[in-house]
């Protein structure tokens, strides 16, 4: 088991719903990630936050909102997905300090299947 | 977009063997590390290195790291049916705006 909490496990959503991926940590991380991976892909990173202020948003399209309401919840709002959108969302956790030196510590993801 | 390329993309061997996968990647690093997915799961952290060290172990894992040839390899020793997974390097770029990358990971499978 991980100590970054994802929930849910899996969903399934129309393309007009509206859903939220939520994430949660303990470890006092101050940073915080959403990665994007499809089927026997590596993890794409979408965005990161860092003191929860945005600090990295990789062109992301709007439909995927992040949010970091305090330093131990990260939360990914999904409106008017594509089916190309379906894939396992991953976020994770590492220590704010020298840029990059910290391991990232990940949940087991949402794995997301939009019809 | 992707910064590492390990080969091979797929490894099987038989329990008790070694393990090396290699990982190439192509510009300026802070360090690299190694990440372990079993399937369906989230990554795992492995090992980190640092790009002025040569080589460092953990328990049953050896990475080495070549900033000139901008290589690096992981070596399990006496693998287990346990180890069967992805792997995958990442590299953390130089720079003001470094990030972690991943490469393309290697699929592998210990057979028992």
């Amino acid at each position: 088991d991980t100590e970054v909490t994802q929930t849910p496990k899996h969903l399934v959503m129309g393309m007009t719903n509206k859903k939220s991926l939520k994430c949660e940590q303990h470890m006092g991380h101050r940073a915080m990630y959403w990665y994007k991976q499809k089927a026997k892909k590596p993890p794409e990173l979408m965005f990161v936050y860092s003191y929860e202020k945005l600090s990295i948003n990789e062109s992301v399209p709007s439909r995927f909102s992040p949010e970091c309401p305090n330093s131990s919840l990260l939360n990914l709002h999904l409106h008017a997905l594509q089916p190309e959108d379906s894939a396992l969302y991953l976020c994770a956790s590492s220590q704010v300090g020298r840029r990059g030196y910290s391991p990232l510590h990940f949940g087991n993801g949402t794995r997301l299947t939009v019809t | 977009s992707q910064q590492g390329e390990e080969d091979p993309q797929a490894l099987s061997i038989q329990e008790g063997e070694n393990a090396t996968m290699n990982c190439s990647y192509k510009t300026s690093i802070n360090n690299l590390q190694w990440y372990r997915q079993n399937s369906g799961r989230g990554l795992v952290h492995l090992i980190l290195i640092r790009s002025n060290e040569r080589e460092k172990h953990s328990g049953r894992l050896r990475v080495t790291l070549d900033t000139s040839k901008k290589s690096s390899s992981l070596l399990i020793t006496a693998s287990r049916a346990a180890d069967t997974a992805s792997y995958f390097c990442a590299t953390v770029n130089t720079g003001a705006n470094s990030k972690l990358t991943f490469g393309k990971g290697i699929t592998l499978s210990v057979r028992p």
